[in-house]
């Protein structure tokens, strides 16, 4: 069936690093996406979203760029800091108010 | 800054009990959604509720689940005759506006332990 993925399990970067990553989706029909960072213990916290008329979004030291002709999303985090390890998992909205969850990325940052 | 709130934070039951799941929205939040994550796994879907009525359900929220908004603050999951593979983290969450195209807001979950 259609599915949001991720390519990477787990991405370790040193802080002040940029951070990147990335998710695959297959559902075409998707037009809304969403980035979630879930820190040990806790409910997912929205980071940033994107709609499918955008390629590009940017927030506070994140940027979500969308390209849906090879529908990859990916989280782009600014100057990477030890209170940004976490798991990150995007999420797309499937049906009226379904999200469907990507597996999730561990991001690791060393100090 | 309000939060969803959830209770309790974890619950142990034996395979076979009926478990409630209880979940405070934020308070001017309309419409209201379970998840659930296994434990390593990625979260999914179960159910979004808006004017006391069930919107969409995944294919996990089968006969044994069921969903409720007793009063004008709770929003409950009742899970009636537990399974091994229920084991899992649930989540609650609520938006303001409709559809999954608004931010939805999640509490900090419950880990659901069965025995």
């Amino acid at each position: 069936g259609e599915n949001v993925g991720l390519h990477l399990p787990t991405l370790s970067v040193q802080e002040g690093d940029n951070s990147i990553i990335n998710c695959a989706y297959s559902n075409s029909a998707s037009d809304y996406f969403i980035w979630y960072k879930q820190e040990s213990g806790k409910g997912p916290q929205f980071i940033i979203d994107i709609r499918s008329n955008m390629d590009k979004r940017q927030g506070q030291r994140v940027t979500v760029l969308l390209n849906k002709t090879v529908k990859h999303l990916s989280l782009q985090i600014a100057a990477t800091q030890p209170g940004d390890s976490a798991v990150y998992f995007c999420a797309e909205n499937s049906g009226y108010s379904t999200l469907t969850f990507g597996k999730g990325t561990m991001l690791l940052v060393s100090p | 800054e309000p939060e969803v709130t959830q209770t309790p934070s974890h619950q142990v039951t034996q395979m076979g009990q009926e478990v409630i799941l209880r979940c405070v929205p934020i308070s001017n939040h309309l419409y209201f959604y379970w998840y659930r994550q296994i434990l390593g796994q990625k979260v999914e879907f179960l159910v979004s509720f808006y004017n006391n009525e069930i919107s969409e359900k995944s294919e996990i929220f089968d006969d044994q689940f069921s969903v409720e908004r007793p009063d004008g603050s709770n929003f409950t999951l009742k899970i009636r005759s537990t399974k091994l593979e229920d084991s899992a983290m649930y989540f609650c969450a609520s938006s303001a506006l409709a559809g999954g195209s608004y931010e939805q807001y999640f509490g900090p979950g419950t880990r659901l332990t069965v025995t």
